[in-house]
């Protein structure tokens, strides 16, 4: 079974532009979580979505956004970029019913 | 505010030590995950705890989870060079959507 796949892997991008990451759940999985990690702040919750449907959302501004397709995968935009939104992004799906999360390799975005 | 803090921050040790990792909240969780992330990748589930005072070993790694299910520890037996990596704890709580809030990570680094 093929796992959680994010892409692009890297990606480099200017303060303004704005950004969109994609990510592919495990065969099967319909949750899909998203997930902000920096050396300062560790792994922070960003959102949760269930079969299209925003179930969380985590506390950044409304520049982070996503949405969730009907085969599952997800996405997610980033508006307006600023020099602190560099981070690894990952992505996370779970099996219905459990809170265990199986992540991506994760999106390594720098901000110049 | 960060809910669940892990001590220590950073442990560096000789292969064959024995160490523990603490994870504390002041939240009651309904189950409580050990994961390990290496560098470049995403984080990879170890285990999860459900009941208070649950202890579950894999191999030379126990994982216990407090009485009052709002702590945890992760004891290595016999540190080897592969445990090197990012230890997280995350804390998932029951009722209506869950939300995984992740600790706030221990370093390992285990020297041959």
């Amino acid at each position: 079974k093929a796992g959680v796949t994010q892409t692009p892997r890297y990606l480099i991008k200017t303060r303004g532009q704005q950004v969109t990451l994609s990510c592919s759940p495990i065969s099967g999985h319909r949750s899909v979580s998203w997930y902000q990690q920096t050396p300062g702040q560790g792994l922070q919750f960003l959102f949760e979505y269930f079969s299209e449907t925003q179930r969380n959302k985590g506390n950044f501004p409304g520049r982070f956004s996503g949405r969730q397709f009907s085969n599952s995968r997800s996405e997610m935009n980033v508006s307006t970029l600023e020099l602190g939104d560099s981070a690894l992004y990952l992505c996370a799906s779970s099996p219905q019913g459990t809170e265990k999360l199986f992540f991506g390799s994760g999106t390594q975005l720098s901000v110049l | 505010t960060q809910l669940l803090e892990q001590s220590p921050q950073f442990l560096s040790i000789q292969e064959g030590e024995n160490l523990t990792v603490y994870c504390n909240s002041s939240s009651v969780f309904s189950s409580l995950q050990w994961y390990r992330q290496e560098p470049g990748e995403g984080p990879v589930l170890l285990v999860t705890v459900v009941t208070g005072g649950e202890v579950k070993k894999l191999k030379r790694l126990t994982f216990q989870f407090g009485d009052a299910r709002k702590d945890s520890s992760l004891h290595i037996t016999a540190a080897q060079p592969g445990d090197t990596g990012l230890y997280l704890c995350a804390g998932a709580r029951s009722g209506g959507y869950q939300k995984v809030t992740f600790g706030t990570g221990t370093k390992l680094q285990v020297i041959p």
